[in-house]
């Protein structure tokens, strides 16, 4: 039974670039959210998204933007890209009340 | 709003010793409440859950923790500890599905284990 998987694992990019990041979920999950770790913090909730809607939303600009496929895969874009954005990227799946799976997330490094 | 809060950033065990790592938090309705491991450069591992029911929950790799309402904590403990568990640990709460079931984070706890 195949976890969540995110990919790139790393990515580099330039101040101002935009850049998309991947999610599938685990096997039979509906359910993606998206969480950003800057060094040393714990993790912040970026927002969710179910049934290919944005259902719940956290305290970022509108710089961060998703989507959700009919397969329940989902995708992290962010635009003009700050220093401040350097961080890992963690996909999170979940079914109902059941509890967020998390991928190896997506290490982001802007320069 | 729900907030999760870990007083303690490092805490240094020898190997075989027990374990426990603090946890409170603050939300208006029954919680949601999880323990998560992450290894350096690593996602994060869920250890085990509390929705409902028993107190005491037990988890992976040999944790448990017990959700006392009345102190807003839910520590985990480990009986004898081993060299592999030495990761950061989160504790975090999250709403029903219903509210959208984000999660909230404290600010983890690194475990260093000494022989």
């Amino acid at each position: 039974d195949a976890g969540v998987t995110q990919s790139p694992t790393h990515l580099i990019k330039t101040r101002g670039q935009q850049v998309t990041l991947r999610c599938s979920p685990k096997s039979g999950h509906d359910t993606v959210s998206w969480y950003q770790q800057a060094l040393g913090q714990g993790p912040q909730f970026i927002f969710q998204y179910y049934e290919e809607e944005e259902r719940q939303r956290g305290n970022f600009p509108d710089r961060f933007s998703g989507h959700q496929f009919p397969n329940y895969s989902s995708e992290l874009n962010v635009n003009a890209l700050l220093l401040g954005d350097s961080a890992l990227y963690l996909c999170a799946s979940s079914l109902e009340d059941r509890g967020q799976y998390f991928g190896p997330g997506t290490r982001l490094t802007v320069t | 709003a729900q907030s999760v809060t870990q007083p303690d950033i490092h805490i240094t065990v020898s190997e075989g010793a027990s374990l426990e790592l603090r946890c409170n938090y603050s939300y208006g309705a029954t919680p949601y409440l999880f323990w998560y491991v992450q290894s350096p450069g690593q996602g994060l591992q869920l250890l085990l859950k509390y929705f409902s029911g028993d107190t005491l929950v037990q988890g992976i790799k040999g944790f448990e923790a017990e959700f006392k309402r009345s102190q807003s904590s839910f520590n985990l403990r480990k009986p004898s500890v081993h060299w592999s568990d030495a990761a950061e640990y989160f504790c975090a709460v999250g709403a029903s599905m219903e509210y959208g079931n984000k999660l909230v984070f404290g600010a983890g706890t690194i475990l260093r284990v000494k022989s």
